[in-house]
């Protein structure tokens, strides 16, 4: 089945400084999403994403499909960011919103 | 505009006990998935519903059941509890044919 690989698996940030994300999946997908995960367990749909490039306030995403990869940006970051940032795809074969997690990123953001 | 509800919020279950868990979905979804997210792990996807049936399943033995009611909630059945079952469960809701999820809070069971 597809893989999904998440990095860096851990990251420790100061407040105010900016991140990247990376998710590298191993096979053609009709659906990428970004999920945060806060410490209470609800997870928050971030972005839907299966090719292109969105942002949304201190966040963005980009997505090349041709290549599989994305990558999420967060720019001046803020404590509240802390928690846990899945990258979860739909293979084309899959159907019915199927989602394939990858491990995630633990952000940590420091004051 | 009420989202996903989980019920119950936390479960302690001995082993070989069996346990049901409750979702409502987001109004307006009619598809029902259910998730397994071990700590440390990513959720792992265990079936969904659509229909009041199965219409598709993850790696997940036939311990696993579940059921849709014509209201679209939908209940996660787990019999002969290990403790590997211990994890949080996550129930998700969509419309069919539209990407969209959105995620529950989740049902944290934890099998001694």
């Amino acid at each position: 089945g597809i893989q999904v690989e998440q990095s860096p698996p851990d990251l420790i940030l100061q407040e105010g400084a900016n991140s990247t994300l990376r998710c590298n999946f191993s096979d053609s997908v009709n659906n990428l999403q970004w999920f945060h995960q806060n410490p209470w367990g609800q997870l928050i749909n971030l972005f839907y994403i299966p090719s292109g490039t969105k942002q949304n306030g201190r966040l963005s995403a980009t997505t090349v499909a041709t290549e599989r990869y994305s990558l999420l940006y967060i720019s001046s970051s803020q404590t509240t960011d802390s928690g846990v940032y899945f990258c979860a795809v739909g293979p084309i074969s899959g159907g019915y919103n199927k989602l394939i997690f990858g491990a995630g990123t633990r952000l940590a953001v420091h004051p | 505009d009420a989202g996903v509800t989980q019920s119950p919020t936390h479960l302690i279950k001995t082993r070989g006990q069996q346990v049901t868990l409750r979702c409502s979905p987001k109004s307006g979804h009619d598809t029902v998935s259910w998730y397994q997210q071990a700590l440390g792990q990513g959720p792992q996807f265990i079936f969904q519903y659509y229909e009041e049936e199965e219409r598709q399943r993850g790696n997940f033995p036939d311990r696993f059941s579940g059921h849709q009611f014509p209201n679209y909630s939908s209940e996660l059945n787990v019999n002969a509890l290990l403790l590997g079952d211990s994890a949080l469960y996550l129930c998700a809701s969509s419309t069919r044919g539209n990407y969209g999820y959105t995620f529950g809070s989740g049902t944290r069971l934890t099998v001694v």
